[in-house]
């Protein structure tokens, strides 16, 4: 099972953009990337997944560079409402069997 | 659509009682699954379905029984509830049509057990 590794926490201030990294070393070729977000109270909501390169979408950018071996979540000009806990993890979205592991994620911070 | 529904949203019970967590979602999805969150961690999956009829146990799944007798329903069975169940239960779903790996949540029951 592919694990992930991100930092704990991470503080940045509104308007900022923010970089989040997660390392998967042992990341198989079938595997995407998914990233979630999850606010106090709340179950994780999916923000974007990708499986090379760069993936965009309203939210969020995901750049994986070639060997795949990490990746990059960018939320750009942030804001408080960003403030929220963020999961990076690993998978074949084809595979019915496939339990993912969730990390403890990344503490997101925004200041004013 | 409603997307994935939980109730009870919250629930206090006595060690040795049982109980049921209800889930149900109205997209069609295939797949179901249930995870408990504790204080600062990663979700863990307790038992999960990727179909009617067809259940299978997650990292965690002592102390718990599912059944799906129905694509929408996925009830969590709690046999003989101890303190360390005492946690957040989050229901998902997803399907092969979108990748398993795109999960929608309900808003989670919080269970206390005293």
């Amino acid at each position: 099972l592919a694990k992930t590794t991100q930092p704990i926490s991470m503080d940045s201030y509104e308007g900022q953009e923010v970089n989040i990294t997660c390392s998967h070393n042992n990341i198989a070729t079938n595997d995407y990337i998914t990233w979630y977000q999850q606010f106090p109270s709340q179950g994780p909501r999916f923000i974007i997944q990708g499986y090379k390169t760069k993936v965009t979408n309203e939210v969020a950018s995901l750049f994986i560079p070639a060997d795949r071996k990490s990746s990059t979540l960018s939320l750009p000009r942030v804001s408080l409402s960003d403030t929220a806990v963020y999961y990076c993890l690993v998978g074949d979205p084809m595979d019915s069997n496939y339990q993912l592991i969730w990390g403890a994620g990344t503490k997101l911070i925004i200041k004013p | 659509n409603a997307g994935v529904t939980q109730t009870p949203k919250f629930q206090v019970l006595k060690t040795g009682q049982s109980m049921t967590l209800q889930c149900a979602q109205d997209m069609n999805h295939e797949y179901m699954s249930w995870y408990r969150q504790d204080p600062g961690m990663g979700l863990r999956l307790i038992h999960y379905s990727v179909g009617a009829g067809i259940t299978d146990q997650g990292e965690v799944p002592n102390g718990y029984n599912v059944s799906r007798s129905t694509t929408e329903d996925f009830p969590l069975r709690l046999l003989s509830a101890a303190p360390s169940q005492t946690s957040v239960y989050f229901c998902a779903s997803s399907s092969r049509r979108s990748g398993y790996e795109t999960q929608y949540f309900g808003p989670g029951t919080r269970l206390l057990v005293l």
